[in-house]
């Protein structure tokens, strides 16, 4: 299965400003995953990176917000912009199983924003 | 995705066998059922999926009904380290290969005691 490098593993940051988090793929993927873990919450589906398209968004997710660049098919960026509070979770990245049949799916080990 | 039924938690005594269920009622012919656990402030992290049959990994089991309307998943010799939030997944699949995004549920979260 896949090995993900996420970077940061965590940071606080001041309401305003963004912060640009970043998953390296030790493959090539077409398809990347973007997902949000709000405070003692499940996992929530922020979009779906392919590379060489724009992201699709999932409801109540907007590209203002969460831009997403996917320049290759080992690497993409997720911004959290204009932060506030609101936005202090656990950010992760996913990539699908290779191969028939697959391993499930990977995560980054994820990046634990706090605002403040 | 098929819309998956947990229990939200379940506690196991260390050294037994933990066994965690899931309904997926709605799950169509070709889909399979996914686990995984999220173990605190990490990624989540696969476990084992099946079609059909029962499956059998060196982490775990999984036992599905025959009319595939529900699942188990069995932790052999649970410890301490197996104590995490377990999720039961039906994802969107063609052909045994997974694609598409995931729906995470709430999960069960599991309490493994000494």
């Amino acid at each position: 299965s896949a090995v993900i490098s996420q970077k940061p593993s965590r940071d606080i940051c001041q309401r305003g400003t963004s912060l640009t988090i970043q998953c390296q793929v030790d493959s090539q993927v077409t398809m990347m995953f973007w997902y949000r873990q709000q405070p003692g919450q499940s996992l929530t589906l922020i979009a779906t990176a392919n590379q060489g398209s724009e992201a699709t968004y999932e409801s109540g997710f907007v590209i203002d917000k969460f831009p997403i660049s996917r320049p290759n098919l080992t690497f993409s960026t997720l911004t959290v912009s204009n932060m506030s509070p609101e936005d202090s979770s656990i950010y992760l990245c996913s990539v699908p199983g290779t191969g028939t049949p697959d391993y499930g799916y990977t995560f980054g080990s994820g990046t634990r924003l706090t605002v403040v | 995705d098929a819309k998956t039924t947990q229990p939200p938690s379940m506690d196991c005594a260390e050294g037994r066998a933990a066994n965690l269920p899931c309904n997926h009622s709605t799950i169509s012919g070709n889909e399979y059922v996914y686990w995984y656990r999220q173990i605190h402030s990490q990624g989540p992290q696969y476990i084992i999926h099946g079609l059909k049959n029962n499956e059998t990994n060196e982490m775990a089991s999984l036992i599905i009904t025959e009319d595939r309307k529900s699942s188990t998943l069995i932790l052999p010799h649970a410890t301490l380290r197996d104590t995490a939030v377990y999720y039961c997944i039906v994802p969107a699949s063609a052909g045994g290969t997974s694609y598409g995004k995931l729906t995470f549920g709430q999960g069960t979260i599991l309490t493994v005691h000494p």
